[in-house]
């Protein structure tokens, strides 16, 4: 069974660039959420993909979007990077079949923008 | 999703239990309590949830008050690479942002 795995682990950006975090979920979920984690806070909800569609969203500009392809696996875009973007971003994978939600998560990128 | 409530921080000797408390007195009928953790520059980790009944697995228990206001995570044995951030979170989706946790530092 693969865990769930994201890439690229670091990025750089500049402010006003735009980025795309990639991050393929865990074999048999259908299900992908994404969240931004800064510094000393827990990671705070983003969105969610299921099926691909979104399927909730948490207090986030629309400069942030995602996708999420037939394989479940999914992109998280970021338009006009701001410096207080910078964060670990994290995708996390469950299976709204199994009845519960047990999230999966992985390692994260680390954006940094200058 | 209810609001949940967790000290700061905590400390443990190592291989002496280490027992997370968690409010959560707004919590609904259908919200399940669920645990993670999250060691320096890692993903979050999965520990155990509950709705009701106490629950146990290779990693902790789950012990849930009857009125289901509150909980406490139980690490029976705590070892050095238990020290993480602990997260408690209420809910009844995936969708829900988690709080700061409390973070649990294991010393020899």
């Amino acid at each position: 069974e693969t865990g769930v795995t994201q890439s690229p682990t670091h990025l750089i950006k500049t402010r006003g660039q735009q980025v795309t975090l990639r991050c393929s979920s865990q074999s048999g979920h259908n299900t992908v959420s994404w969240y931004q984690q800064a510094l000393g806070q827990g990671p705070q909800f983003i969105f969610q993909y299921y099926r691909e569609e979104e399927n909730g969203r948490g207090n986030f500009p629309p400069r942030f979007s995602g996708l999420q392809f037939p394989n479940y696996s999914s992109e998280l875009n970021v338009n006009a990077l701001e410096l207080d973007d910078s964060a670990l971003y994290l995708c996390a994978s469950s299976s709204r079949t199994s009845g519960s939600y047990e999230q999966y998560f992985g390692p994260g990128t680390r954006l940094t923008v200058t | 999703d209810a609001k949940t409530t967790q000290p700061t921080s905590m400390d443990c000797a190592e291989g002496r239990a280490a027992n997370l408390p968690c409010n959560h007195s707004t919590i609904s009928g259908n919200e399940y309590v669920y645990w993670y953790r999250q060691i320096h520059s890692q993903g979050p980790q999965y520990i155990i949830h509950g709705l009701k009944n106490n629950e146990t697995n290779e990693m902790a228990s789950l012990i849930i008050t009857e009125d289901r206001k509150s909980s406490t995570l139980i690490l029976p044995h705590a070892t050095l690479r238990d020290t993480a951030v602990y997260y408690c979170i209420v809910r009844v989706s995936s969708k829900s942002t988690f709080g700061d946790g409390t973070t649990l530092t294991v010393k020899p």
